[in-house]
Parts: structure tokens; sequence; C-alpha cells
């Protein structure tokens, strides 16, 4: 059981706008802004798409922003395309100075 | 190009022992947070060791007293020394970084290196 809770899979059509939540606590998302989100094809490098909550690397398109409330982040990809199709996962610091994971969900571009 | 390289998983029988490498190229090993992070078969992300600056280390409690991480300054290299393996620790182990000592996600990840543990 992974430490940030994530839903297991989301959908949508091409176009449209999916969130996904990532669920930690006081120790971890509420503590520090310190999310991060990671875009995984299976076979390869997880890649950054977003940090410290909203911050976009450089080369990653504007479609994807991360906001945070409380102890719940959240991943929006907006004007989705099939090459989205992908494993996400959030991650945070956390005041034990090491990082959390959420379990990851798979984003179906339908 | 910023690249980390794993290398060293393959089928060990339990209780028997690995040795994992990160091969560093475009960035240096010595100037970030270095960790390893696996993800088991259909299972979600775990941080299993970190390396801070200097020689501070973190430990999941799950691998704590049978792991070992260290760089290797001269190589650009990151290494984790696992022994006393069990089934559980099968899995896919990634090398990651940190930017920096003041940014704390991982921006740079390799592709991985397998580990199966069974007999």
């Amino acid at each position: 059981q992974s430490v940030l809770t994530q839903p297991a899979s989301v959908s949508g059509s091409p176009g449209q706008s999916i969130t996904i939540s990532c669920t930690g606590t006081s120790s971890d998302i509420g503590r520090y802004d310190y999310v991060s989100w990671y875009q995984h094809y299976p076979g390869t490098a997880p890649k950054l798409i977003i940090y410290e909550v909203s911050y976009r690397p450089s080369g990653v398109f504007n479609r994807f922003s991360g906001s945070k409330s409380d102890n719940t982040a959240s991943l929006t990809i907006s004007g989705l395309q099939a090459e989205d199709e992908a494993d996400y996962y959030c991650s945070s610091y956390t005041n034990y100075r090491t990082w959390v994971f959420g379990g990851g969900t798979k984003l179906t571009v339908l | 190009e910023v690249q980390l390289v794993e290398s060293g998983g393959g089928l060990v029988q339990p209780g028997g022992s690995l040795r994992l490498s990160c091969a560093a190229s475009g960035l240096t090993v010595s100037s970030n947070y270095m960790s390893w992070v696996r993800q088991a078969p259909g299972k979600g992300l775990e941080c299993v060791s970190i390396l801070y600056s200097g020689t501070s280390t973190y430990y999941a409690d799950s691998v704590k007293g049978r792991f070992t991480i260290s760089r290797d300054n001269s190589k650009n290299t990151l290494s984790l020394q696992m022994s006393n393996l069990r089934p559980e620790d099968t899995a896919v182990y990634y090398c990651t970084r940190t930017p920096d000592f003041y940014s704390y996600y991982m921006d740079v990840w390799g592709k991985g290196t397998t580990v199966t543990v069974a007999s």
C-alpha cells in the first residue's frame, strides 16, 4: 500500500481535461510545497512534469498543471492527446527527510 | 546530455547479494541528493535509499541493515549494495537525483535495472 493515495485509473477523450488527485497527510503534502508529478511509460525512465506543486520543467507542455489544497495535490491535463496515455505518479517530500510516492494512476485516452 | 544508467540487476536466490551501479554523465553525483527508487511488480514507487550531502544516508525500514548506498566521486557513480535479499525486493530499481541540495524533487531518472529474487 502506497503512502500517497491516487486513483488507479482515469480516462478521457482527446481534447478533454482530466484531473488526478493525490492525497497525503500533514507530514508530507500538507506540510511542504514539495509535491512533484512524474509521467511514466513502462520500460522507460520516469519523467518529471511538475515540481514544487505547480512549476513545469523546461520542455513540458503547459497542458500539464498542478495545484494543492491542504493534504491533497492535483494534476490536471488539458487538451488530452493520445501521447498522454501513460502512468502518472505523485510524490512529496516529508518531514522524515525522504520522499513518498503514490501508487500511480493509469491514464487512458479513449 | 544528462543521463543516469543503471546496471547490475539480475536473478538471485533468497539470501543472496547484488550490487547495483548507476553511471552518471552530464552531471556530478557529488552535487545532488542521489537516491534509489524501486517499483515492485504491479506496485507504486518506493524510495528505498538516499545519499544526502557528505555521507548522511536514509534507508527505508524494509531494507535497513541489508542495503548500503554509496558513491564514488572519482568514477561519478552511485551504488547500492544489497544483501540478504528477499522475494519482496523483486523490483525495477531506478537511480535518481535532485537538481541540487536545495531542491526536493527528482529531475533525472535512469531507465532502471531489474532485480528478481527467486529460487
